[in-house]
């Protein structure tokens, strides 16, 4: 099992563009949750997808949007890119919604320029 | 709201001296702690967690509900501890809340 997969692993954009990261889960697991990471910070929690749906959103603006499919993996989009987006964006995975069994990918670096 | 407050950035230790990474929380309920940690080149993993109290690699961190703190010790570091430690908590156990964490920098 490879874990939590994240593609691309380096991403540049330029301001207004859109952008769409993929996750797949760790086997088994259910649930996919998105963090953005900036430098010198740590982790900001953006969503949790389960059972295809959005159960949970941080504090982030519409721009900001996920999906997840029927095998449990997800994307995240964010429109209208702004340099400020610039960060790493983690994937973690879980079992029904719980984020105490989660397990992170290595992470999407998001450059806008 | 909830707020996770990681107060030193870097901590610098020799090998063999024990070692303290402060975690602060805010948070008038019961919400669960973690401490995770990221080695060079590694992607983020959970270290402990409160409720199962523990000990993972001579690691051990005690809820201090009272002072709202969860501290993460170690009494003697070794060089492979060095690493980036983040402390977080969940409420809902639907979402993390991080701190800024502390690069822990073991010396020989």
């Amino acid at each position: 099992d490879a874990g939590v997969t994240q593609s691309p692993t380096h991403l540049i954009k330029t301001r207004g563009q859109q952008v769409t990261l993929r996750c797949s889960p760790k086997s088994g697991h259910d649930t996919v949750s998105w963090y953005q990471q900036a430098l010198g910070q740590g982790p900001q929690f953006i969503f949790q997808y389960y059972e295809e749906e959005e159960r949970q959103r941080g504090n982030f603006p519409d721009r900001f949007s996920g999906h997840q499919f029927p095998n449990y993996s997800s994307e995240l989009n964010v429109n209208a890119l702004l340099l400020g987006d610039s960060a790493l964006y983690l994937c973690a995975s879980s079992l029904t919604g719980r984020v105490d069994t989660q397990y992170f990918g290595p992470g999407t670096r998001l450059t806008v320029l | 709201a909830q707020r996770v407050t990681q107060p030193e950035k870097l901590l610098s230790v020799f090998k063999g001296a024990p070692v303290e990474l402060k975690c602060n929380y805010s948070y008038s309920g019961s919400p669960e702690l973690f401490w995770y940690v990221q080695y060079s080149r590694q992607r983020l993993q959970l270290l402990l967690r409160h409720i199962s109290r523990e000990s993972i690699k001579g690691f051990t961190a005690d809820l201090n509900k009272g002072e709202t703190s969860f501290h993460l010790k170690k009494p003697f570091a070794q060089e492979e501890d060095s690493a980036m430690y983040y402390c977080a908590l969940t409420t809902g156990f639907q979402k993390l809340v991080f701190g800024t964490g502390t690069r822990l920098l073991v010396s020989p």
